[in-house]
Formats: structure tokens, C-alpha cells, sequence
């Protein structure tokens, strides 16, 4: 099993530029989140997901979109990057029923100039 | 609003024990956290607690958990070289997502 899957893991965007991070677990989760990590800081919601077709917001969703429409992806998209938005983004997977263990991804970093 | 809060710094001696706190406000919580994170990686899981336990301990690690005072923290034994990183500590709350706080860097001193 491949886990939780980002890509890309390096990216850099001009300011008004709009990009997807792409996510894929292969465990047949049904909750799904993105995180943001700012330097020195640690990790914020952006948007979580419960199941396809069901998505909420976080606590910073302000920029951002997501979709669920299989159960393995959860895409995050940014329309009009912002400096703001430099960051390194996690996706995390859980099963919903076990609420113990959360998978994450090895991350995305996304330098916006 | 909910809130995890943790000292940024520590710095210990190599074979010292580490102790690293966390003050959580959310009483609702189900399961809290300690994640490690080494430079320019992601998060790996150390070890959790579920809400209604005083204590777990895992090999070198053991987690002491104050409900009343909604204060976690991790010990870690021998503490070495390889244990410094950024550790996190989280809580999941009734939405199930994740909170977490802004970390606190371990250094090792030789």
C-alpha cells in the first residue's frame, strides 16, 4: 500500500497563478483533510472531507477550493495564488471508524513569488 | 476556540530525560497526540493517548496526561542525538479533525 500520495512535492508559482495539489490514499479512508504549516508554526485545517461528495471548511479556507468525488481523491485547488500562501501543505487520511490514526503525506511545498 | 498551546524550545544533554508540555482547551477531546518532525519532512506519528488514560508508556517514551488541567506531556528517556526535531502535539476533537500546537524544537546536546 501506498498510503497517502502528494504531488508535486516542490512547486513554485507566480503571484495570480493557479495550481492543484493533488492527494490520493489507497486505504479506502473516508475522512480526508488538507493542512497548511507555516514556518514555525504548526499545522492548520484548510478543508476536510467525510466522504465523496461531502466537503467542509476549516479554519483558514479563505484561497482555496477542494472536491471529493471518488473516495481516493481530494484534490486542493488554488485559483489566484498569494504570497500569503507560501507554505508547505499536508493531505491526511482516516478511516472514520477507527478515529485513532491519521495518515499523512510527505507534503507539498509551494513557494508563490 | 480551541487551542494547543507548547514551550518552542528545549534543549537537553544527550542521556538526559526530555520533558516537552502541551496545554490543550477543548474538553471534548477524544484522542491527543505527540508528533515528530524531522527538518524538512513530514509528521511521524510517536505515540497517543486516549482521553480517559493518565498514562501510556512506549519504550523510551511515556505520556502523563492531566485531564483536570487539560495538560499533556511527553518524557523521553536517554534522550539522543537522533530525538532532535520539532515534536507536536495534537488533539482530535469531536469533528475529528486534528488541532495542533506550533511545536516545540528539541536540541540534543552532545
Amino acid at each position: 500500500n501506498a498510503g497517502v500520495t502528494q504531488t508535486p512535492k516542490f512547486r513554485i508559482l507566480k503571484i495570480g497563478q493557479s495550481m492543484t495539489l493533488q492527494c490520493t490514499q489507497d486505504m479506502n479512508h473516508n475522512y480526508m483533510y488538507w493542512y497548511r504549516q507555516d514556518p514555525g508554526m504548526g499545522l492548520k485545517l484548510i478543508y476536510y472531507s467525510v466522504g465523496a461528495g461531502i466537503t467542509d471548511k476549516g479554519e483558514v479556507p479563505n484561497g482555496y477550493n477542494v472536491s471529493r468525488s471518488t473516495t481516493e481523491d481530494f484534490p486542493l485547488r488554488l485559483e489566484l495564488a498569494a504570497p500569503s500562501q507560501t507554505s508547505v501543505y499536508f493531505c491526511a487520511s482516516s478511516p472514520g471508524t477507527d478515529d485513532r490514526i491519521d495518515t499523512f503525506g510527505s507534503g507539498t511545498r509551494l513557494t508563490v513569488v | 476556540g480551541e487551542d494547543v498551546e507548547q514551550s518552542l524550545f528545549l534543549s537537553v544533554r544527550e542521556g538526559d530525560s526530555s520533558v516537552i508540555n502541551c496545554t490543550y482547551t477543548d474538553s471534548s477531546s477524544t484522542y491527543l497526540y505527540w508528533y515528530k518532525q524531522e527538518p524538512g519532512a513530514g509528521l511521524q506519528l510517536l505515540t497517543y493517548i486516549f482521553s480517559n488514560m493518565d498514562m501510556k508508556q512506549d519504550q523510551r517514551l511515556t505520556v502523563l496526561l492531566n485531564k483536570k488541567d487539560k495538560h499533556l506531556s511527553l518524557r523521553i528517556a536517554d534522550t539522543q542525538t537522533g530525538d532532535s526535531a520539532i515534536y507536536f502535539c495534537a488533539e482530535k476533537q469531536s469533528a475529528r479533525q486534528l488541532t495542533f500546537g506550533s511545536g516545540t524544537q528539541l536540541t540534543v546536546l552532545p
